[in-house]
Formats: structure tokens, sequence, C-alpha cells
């Protein structure tokens, strides 16, 4: 199946520094990411869809000069979280579209998971 | 814009008894897809079951099924025979047009 890394596994930092996480598709590519935030026993919000080649497109609230989205590649999408603060400890979590269990009963790509990045700011 | 609501945020259950996680949803689109995530503590997403919104029977992974009433609009989760291993979070999850939207989740605990 579809493989999705993401990098670091974690981190820690001091505020108001920025943070740089990787996400990448490992065997196939994904013209299309997204980025997920989960807080502690909470669910899944999106925060963004990363598209190769042009702009990310930002789901309301989501502060886009904040949560910097750059998708360099077809295999490559990375969130840098600058100025970082304390509210921005979660856990980040990408997910990359793929041919899958869906497509083959549907019209739907299978979102594939990246392990996640636990971000803490001191 | 759509819908999906768990309303159980957490359960008991036995070792070796059957559990069932609701999950209802709420859209207007023709075509889309339901699926069943497991979240160990790891944090992991694991893949459990998928149903599709044409699909005619009920899927089953194993130990997994779907319980599918699509007039009544939900896609509950049945696990037979819990193991010690199933104490995770889950979440139902709605996908249509490549987005994913996800539920509350219900936090699942088998007790010997």
């Amino acid at each position: 199946g579809a493989v999705v890394s993401q990098h670091p596994s974690w981190v820690i930092c001091k505020s108001g520094t920025s943070v740089k996480i990787e996400c990448r598709s490992l065997d196939f590519q994904a013209t299309t990411m997204f980025w997920y935030r989960q807080f502690p026993k909470q669910s899944l919000m999106l925060m963004a869809t990363s598209n190769e080649g042009s702009k990310a497109t930002y789901e309301q609230g989501v502060e886009k000069d904040k949560f910097l989205i750059n998708h360099a590649s077809l295999t490559l999408s990375t969130l840098t979280v600058t100025s970082a603060h304390p509210e921005d400890s979660s856990f980040y979590i990408c997910s990359a579209p793929q041919r899958g269990r869906a497509s083959d009963r549907g019209d739907q790509d299978e979102q594939f998971f990246g392990p996640g990045t636990r971000l803490t700011v001191l | 814009a759509q819908k999906i609501t768990q309303t159980q945020p957490g359960m008991f259950v036995q070792e070796k008894e059957a559990v069932t996680l609701d999950c209802t949803y709420d859209t207007s689109d023709p075509s889309y897809g339901l699926f069943w995530y497991k979240q160990p503590s790891s944090g992991e997403m694991i893949f459990l079951i998928y149903q599709g919104s044409y699909d005619q029977q009920n899927a089953t992974e194993g130990r997994y099924s779907l319980n599918f009433q699509k007039a009544r609009k939900s896609a509950n989760l049945v696990i037979s025979a819990s193991q010690l291993g199933d104490s995770a979070m889950y979440f139902c999850a709605f996908l249509s047009w490549g987005k994913f939207q996800f539920g509350a989740g219900t936090q699942v605990v088998v007790t010997p």
C-alpha cells in the first residue's frame, strides 16, 4: 500500500521559534496533500490543502501566515509553524490521496496518513 | 456542508465481547465514502474498514464489520470478539470530493 512519512516524529521548541514539518509520499506522487491538527482527546481538524505548484488552500479560521505550507514537489509538502507559541502545541498529521479501497469501489481516492508529528512549544 | 457525528465519547467492553460504535452523517452529496480508523496512543491512524455510498452490501474486514444504513445515514462499526489490543480511539470519517471530515471519536477500553 501507499506509504506516507513525516519528519520529525516529535519536536520540542522554545516559544517564538519556527518549526518545519515534512510530509513525504514514499512510493507514489501526490499533487495534493492535506494537513490536520489534533489536540489531545480531540478529533482531527483539517487545516489546509497543500497543492503542488500553487498556493495552499486554508480552512476557515486557520492563519495562513502562521502556518506556511509549501508543496515543492510531487512527493513533498512542508508545514512551517512560524513564531510558535505554547497554544500551537499539538499533534500534526498529513495525508495524501491515492487509489485504494475507496477507488476500487467508487470514485473516491483513499487517504493515506503519515504517522504524525508531536509538537511541544515551551 | 457535511456533518459527521459520533455520540459515544467512551465505552468499556469486556474481552471477547462484541461492541458497536455509532456514526451518523448528514450530506446531500450523491457519492461519498465512509471510513473507520483506529488511533492507538502512538497517534498513527490505522485504517479499519471502508463503505462506499453505492455499495449494496455491508463491508467486512476480519473482525470489523460496518452496519451501513443509507436511508438513516448511519455507518456503525461492529467489532466482534474484542481483544485487549483493540483499546484505542476510533474515528468515523466522511470522504467526499477528496476531503475527509472526522467525527469526534469514541474511546474504547477493553477489559479482561
